[in-house]
């Protein structure tokens, strides 16, 4: 079985400053990991991903997350925020090959004040 | 947009009593998998199916099925309904192979009201 823990359930910052959403994982087996983020009223949208290979991730809108496996984390960085990332953010793991079966955190709420 | 639809948007029943959520996924995605969101559980993987058959389970309660028709739309179907199944429910789609994990894309939800 897999668990998610993701250890700031808001996180307050202020527009172009750096963020950091941390995410902490628990597995007995291999796992791909993914951060997803849901924007107010709408369904989820995946926003990166870790299955394989470098550990260093990249969103195409200025999000990355590194993957150390040493720590079992997975956190979510950007070096600087805009008011339009306000929006609660979900870590998941899934166990790797196989079906994919996800297990989220609890979620972020990311708040940019201007 | 994201091209998932799930009717209704809203529904409100009450104790007891048995609904019906529908999903048409993407044109083309084969895919369609089922999430449970509420205050208390958080978010929850349900049920995953691909082309007409059940690939995966998580969390689904046994009061709880669902299917996907020949024409790939997917029903979520809940009975004896208690309180606490009140949440979000959503869909997702996506085009690939169980065991590939690829770029689901979720619908806008279903939200469920039990009083």
């Amino acid at each position: 079985a897999q668990s998610v823990t993701q250890l700031d359930s808001q996180v307050p910052v202020f527009e172009e400053a750096p963020v950091e959403l941390r995410c902490n994982y628990s597995s007995s087996v291999s796992v791909y990991l993914f951060w997803y983020v849901q924007y107010p009223n709408q369904g989820l949208q995946l926003l990166l991903k870790y299955l394989s290979g470098s550990t260093l991730v990249e969103s195409i809108n200025g999000f990355e997350a590194e993957f150390n496996k040493s720590q079992t984390s997975f956190h979510l960085r950007k070096p600087s925020v805009h008011i339009s990332d306000t929006a609660e953010y979900f870590c998941a793991v899934s166990p790797s090959g196989g079906s994919y079966i996800p297990t989220f955190g609890r979620g972020t709420s990311l708040i940019v004040h201007p | 947009d994201s091209g998932v639809t799930q009717t209704p948007k809203h529904l409100i029943t009450a104790t007891g009593q048995r609904v019906t959520l529908r999903c048409s996924p993407r044109s083309g995605d084969l895919s369609v998998y089922w999430y449970q969101q509420s205050l208390d559980q958080g978010l929850q993987f349900l049920i995953h199916y691909y082309n007409g058959e059940e690939r995966a389970k998580g969390n689904i309660l046994e009061r709880f099925s669902a299917q996907q028709f020949p024409d790939l739309h997917s029903e979520l179907n809940l009975s004896s309904l208690e309180l606490g199944d009140s949440a979000l429910y959503f869909c997702a789609s996506s085009s690939r192979l169980p065991g590939s994990v690829d770029t689901q894309y979720f619908g806008p939800g279903t939200r469920l009201t039990v009083l």
